[in-house]
């Protein structure tokens, strides 16, 4: 049982490029989210999933995009990286059907120069 | 705008103190209240979860307590240890949607 996986772990772009930040959950539980965390602003809700082909926009949705094709998977995409995307991303699993918890991945500190 | 605060946003205090973080919401039609500890440059861990018909709970030296009328919860650690120092953030679930404070950094000093 490893709970809620993310790769990679660091990453760096240019302006302009684009990339998928991976998530993965072996909870079964269908509710899913992305969130990102920045100095001084707490973390902060991008997209949620509340089952497979189920997605909604969060609090800062502009510039991402999530697709949800199986019960595992979540993946977030970075269409046209910018500086303003440099940030550390956590992606979250839960609740499940016995329990309110949210459970969190490890993050992935992304750098867009 | 549901805004979640936590005061004081850093603490320092010698080991074996008692303490309490303070949290603070705006909106009482809470699901639940999640408090968390970050250590530097990794993930959330979940400490305790109070559902919103409850009024505390307990894990170990941890005590986690809610005030919906008032719109506060605390947590109070006990007999504080140097391998307690991180950050600790608040988080209010609003139908599942996690709204955080910026949280509390606590250093405890052996």
């Amino acid at each position: 049982n490893a709970g809620v996986t993310q790769t990679p772990k660091f990453q760096v772009l240019k302006t302009g490029q684009s990339m998928t930040l991976q998530c993965a959950q072996d909870m079964n539980h269908e509710y899913m989210s992305w969130y990102r965390q920045d100095p001084g602003m707490g973390l902060r809700l991008i997209h949620y999933s509340v089952g497979a082909g189920i997605t909604d926009q969060g609090e800062v949705p502009n510039g991402y995009n999530v697709s949800r094709s199986t019960t595992e998977d979540f993946p977030l995409r970075l269409l046209s990286a910018a500086p303003s995307q440099t940030s550390v991303y956590f992606c979250a699993s839960g609740p499940g059907v016995d329990t309110d918890t949210q459970y969190f991945g490890p993050g992935t500190r992304l750098t867009v120069l | 705008k549901q805004e979640v605060t936590q005061i004081p946003a850093a603490l320092s205090v010698p080991e074996g103190e008692n303490l309490v973080l303070n949290c603070s919401f705006t909106d009482s039609a809470i699901y639940n209240l999640q408090w968390f500890r970050q250590d530097p440059g990794k993930g959330l861990t979940s400490l305790l979860l109070i559902q919103s018909s409850q009024r505390e709970q307990t894990s170990g030296r941890l005590n986690a307590s809610l005030d919906k009328s008032s719109g506060r919860s605390t947590l109070y650690i006990a007999a504080s240890q140097p391998g307690d120092s991180a950050t600790y953030l608040c988080a209010m679930d609003s139908s599942y949607k996690l709204i955080f404070g910026s949280g509390t950094r606590l250093l405890v000093r052996p």
